[in-house]
Order: structure tokens, then C-alpha cells, then sequence
């Protein structure tokens, strides 16, 4: 079936270090999606990328989107104890009509 | 603009027992996704409405499960009767549309089950 696989699967790094989630899917993706997930909260979306190759900043985190449309990462630069949570990638997937299909997720640990 | 709305936030109940779960998504979003999160995993998609009409349920315990989208507003999940790997966080979530890309899945707060 379709699976989007996530490395890795935990990371406690300190504060100040870099942090980088992969994401990898089995099927050629639309589009591929990011959120984070609070510990005890709802995924929250983060943002979207939709072209081959694309890289988008949001502030100290950096997506990008493989040229195949199949892979993604996420970087976050000298991390902060409130990007504590875990991180999921999500692939849309076109069969038809538009099926998210979610990673296996990334937690990340930010010790002060 | 209000966001999705989920309810019961908790529920514990038996095993055997039914439970169900309400949501009402953003306004003038056509699409409404059921998706169950257990602890420690990815949410996984359990159904997919496109108004009333269902769009993907390949993945829905049916012997068990049952959701609606009776006027294409509110749902409804349904779980009957309950087993203890049922417990997890059931996440609803809309969108304005599932053709095409670009559409954002925002989320509700989930209702989280506990069966004992």
C-alpha cells in the first residue's frame, strides 16, 4: 500500500543545535504537507510544497521538496525549546481525489 | 472564523461498550476527514466525505465502525462495540475541496478514547 516513512524517529538534541526530519514516500506525491503536533495537541499545519525541487522558509525552518516528488525534509537552525513536538510529513497522494497520507513522524526533544 | 469542532474531548468506556464521536467542520468546507491516531503514530485515515457522499473509506473497520455525513455539514463516528486497541485520538478535519492540490486539511482537537 502507500507509505510515507519518516527518519528519524526521535531526536533530543540541545538547544541551539540543528535538528533535520526525512521523509520518504513509496509513490510519486501531488503535493507534500508539514505539521507539528504539540505533545497532548492536534496536528497543526505548517506548510505545503507543491513543485519538484521547491524550497520554502518559514523563519529558522527549511522545507524542500525532491525533484522525484517522492522525498522532503525539513531543517530547523538552532532550535529553541518551543520547537519541542513532533513533526509529520504528510503526502497527497492523487488517486483520483486527494488522499493525505501521513508520515511516521519525527519527535523532537530540545533540552535547555 | 471558528475552526473545527470536535466532541467529546474524553471519553473512557468498556470494551463492548459504543462510543460516539460529533464534528462539525469549517464552514463552507465540502470535504470532512475521520483520522485515527494512536499513541506514538501518524494519524491514519479511516474516511473521507465529500459532502454526504463518501469518497474513501478503504481503511474503516466496517464490522465495527460507522460514520455519516447526513446533510453534508456534521458527522458523526460510530464505534460498536469497542476493543481496547480502539483507543487512540479520533481526529476530524475539512478542507475546502479534495480535487487537485493545494487545499489545506485543518484539524479539530480530537476526541480522545480510552477503552478498559
Amino acid at each position: 500500500g502507500q507509505q510515507v516513512m519518516q527518519i528519524p524517529q526521535y531526536q533530543h538534541v540541545q538547544e541551539g543545535e540543528d535538528f533535520t526530519t526525512y521523509c520518504n514516500s513509496s509513490t510519486t506525491l501531488s503535493n507534500i504537507q508539514w505539521y507539528k503536533q504539540r505533545p497532548g495537541g492536534h496536528p497543526v499545519f505548517l506548510i505545503q510544497l507543491v513543485k519538484s525541487g521547491e524550497v520554502k522558509k518559514q523563519k529558522r525552518l527549511t522545507f524542500q521538496f525532491g525533484e522525484a516528488k517522492k522525498n522532503s525534509s525539513l531543517h530547523i537552525t538552532a532550535t529553541q525549546t518551543t520547537d519541542v513536538g513532533t513533526y509529520f510529513c504528510a503526502g497527497l497522494m492523487n488517486t483520483g481525489f486527494q488522499k493525505l497520507v501521513f508520515g511516521t513522524g519525527t519527535r523532537l526533544l530540545v533540552s535547555p | 472564523e471558528a475552526g473545527v469542532a470536535q466532541s467529546p474531548r474524553y471519553k473512557i468506556i468498556e470494551k463492548r461498550q459504543s462510543v460516539a464521536f460529533w464534528c462539525n467542520p469549517i464552514s463552507g468546507h465540502a470535504t470532512l476527514y475521520w483520522y485515527q491516531q494512536i499513541l506514538g503514530q501518524g494519524p491514519k485515515l479511516l474516511i473521507q466525505f465529500q459532502n454526504n457522499g463518501v469518497v474513501d473509506d478503504s481503511q474503516l473497520p466496517k464490522d465495527r465502525f460507522s460514520a455519516e455525513r447526513l446533510k453534508g455539514v456534521d458527522s458523526t463516528l460510530k464505534i460498536q462495540p469497542a476493543k481496547l486497541e480502539d483507543s487512540a485520538v479520533y481526529l476530524c478535519a475539512s478542507s475546502s475541496s479534495f480535487r487537485g492540490s493545494g487545499n489545506t486539511i485543518y484539524f479539530g482537537e480530537g476526541s480522545w478514547l480510552t477503552v478498559v
